[in-house]
């Protein structure tokens, strides 16, 4: 039982080009939500899945896309890649909405 | 105003002190409140789960829950090395959309 697993560790992007954060769980969970953490801000919220085909935005979703076409997968896309897109990403996964957030280990993403 | 404010820090005690780790929150409709730890280049990890005010205590853990003050704790009693890390706090309202606090960077110095 791996949890939640997050590829690539680490990535540097240039300026405008595209990429794509993986994120699989194996726990069967239907909540999946991507994250992002900047230094003493806290995490903040950019995307969340309730089930397999329904995704929402978070506080942060400018500049971000997601799909959830099965239960265990949830890639978040970065279309035009930015400077302030830098950051570390956390995918995780819960039950229910009630339920405890489990975490991926992160990517950290720098764009130049 | 941020929704959640915690003092990042850094603290730095002595091994077996007691850390003490706080926040506050301006949102009247938060009901659940965690603290998550988060050891250097890894997730998050959920440490306490509390619900309405009180204490909850799990081993050298005691989390507590202030509601009419708007402020949460966590204690950590004879602290170790192993226990150095940075300690988020954490609290939603009846959805799945949790407000993170900044976190707090514990240094536990053998």
């Amino acid at each position: 039982n791996a949890g939640v697993t997050q590829t690539p560790k680490f990535r540097i992007l240039k300026i405008g080009q595209s990429m794509t954060l993986q994120c699989t769980q194996d726990m069967n969970h239907n909540y999946m939500y991507w994250y992002r953490q900047d230094p003493g801000m806290g995490l903040k919220l950019i995307y969340y899945s309730v089930g397999a085909g329904i995704t929402d935005k978070g506080e942060v979703p400018n500049g971000y896309n997601v799909s959830r076409s099965t239960t265990e997968d949830f890639p978040l896309r970065l279309e035009l890649a930015a400077p302030s897109q830098t950051s570390v990403y956390f995918c995780a996964s819960s039950q229910t909405r009630a339920d405890t957030q489990y975490f991926g280990p992160g990517t950290r993403l720098t764009v130049l | 105003q941020k929704e959640v404010e915690q003092d990042p820090g850094p603290l730095s005690v002595p091994e077996g002190a007691i850390v003490s780790l706080n926040c506050t929150y301006s949102n009247s409709a938060f009901q659940y409140f965690m603290w998550y730890r988060q050891y250097s280049r890894k997730g998050p990890e959920l440490l306490m789960y509390t619900y309405s005010s009180g204490n909850k205590e799990d081993g050298r853990f005691t989390a507590q829950v202030d509601k009419s003050s708007k402020y949460i704790s966590l204690f950590i009693r004879d602290s170790q090395p192993s226990d150095s890390a940075t300690y988020l706090c954490a609290m939603t309202t009846n959805d799945y959309k949790l407000s993170f606090g900044a976190g707090t960077t514990v240094t536990v110095r053998a």
